[in-house]
């Protein structure tokens, strides 16, 4: 059972506009939630978190909801860079149970010059 | 951000031997690591937790025996693929962190079996 969804394994957005990611989570145990961006052959590098405690953070260019309700989360990048182009992972975990991070299975994103 | 090492980047290795990947966080010490095989076009898969001095967590369908974890010391956690076969053949990354703290990844090893 996949506790962390990215339904989309891709998206193409133009240079300057905004990219939004999207993910959903099964697991209302998780109280930590990451995005990680990841270059072929290479690990995933930090972006953003957000605890549960919030709705919001913003980082620069990078601004990571989260809904608990509907157990949804999404990034936002404005405005898109060609240096954007990666694979984005979202990921959770339970940080006063275990730590594990679940990732999901990621989503490719492509910006258009 | 953190520095986690991993090495080797790259390693070829004969069917039936055995391999060994390091991975180091070189600026803090890590309370927690964790490793990951990544199937091409597929997600970060966890294959187990290891906590510094006790036995390492695994991940439902991972075999103890063939995906050995050692983590000796707070900055120093070592996967070794033993027996290995074509079908180990993937990408592995390594995690390390803090409790409370986001996760650093190494950059990864492609082990290829031939």
């Amino acid at each position: 059972d996949q506790q962390v969804k990215q339904n989309s394994p891709s998206l193409s957005v133009q240079e300057g506009r905004i990219s939004i990611l999207n993910c959903d989570y099964t697991n209302s145990m998780f109280d930590y939630f990451l995005w990680y961006k990841k270059y072929p052959a290479e690990g995933p590098t930090f972006l953003i978190s957000i605890s549960s405690i919030k709705d919001k953070n913003e980082d620069g260019r990078f601004t990571v909801f989260l809904n608990k309700s509907a157990k949804h989360l999404s990034l936002h990048i404005v405005p898109s860079q060609p240096g954007d182009s990666a694979v984005y992972f979202c990921a959770a975990s339970e940080r006063g149970r275990d730590d594990k991070i679940i990732f999901g299975k990621g989503t490719r994103l492509h910006i258009l010059p | 951000g953190a520095v986690v090492s991993q090495h080797p980047s790259r390693v070829i290795c004969k069917s039936g031997t055995s391999v060994k990947i390091e991975c180091r966080s070189l600026d803090f010490q890590a309370t927690t690591m964790f490793w990951y095989r990544q199937f091409p076009k597929q997600s970060l898969m966890l294959m187990a937790t290891s906590n510094e001095g006790s036995k390492a967590t695994y991940e439902q369908g991972v075999e103890k025996d063939k995906f050995l974890i050692n983590h000796a010391s707070l900055t120093l956690s070592t996967l070794t693929v033993t027996s290995a076969h074509p079908e180990d053949s993937s990408f592995y990354i390594c995690s390390a962190k803090l409790r409370n703290t986001e996760a650093f990844f190494g950059q990864g090893t492609r082990l290829t079996v031939v």
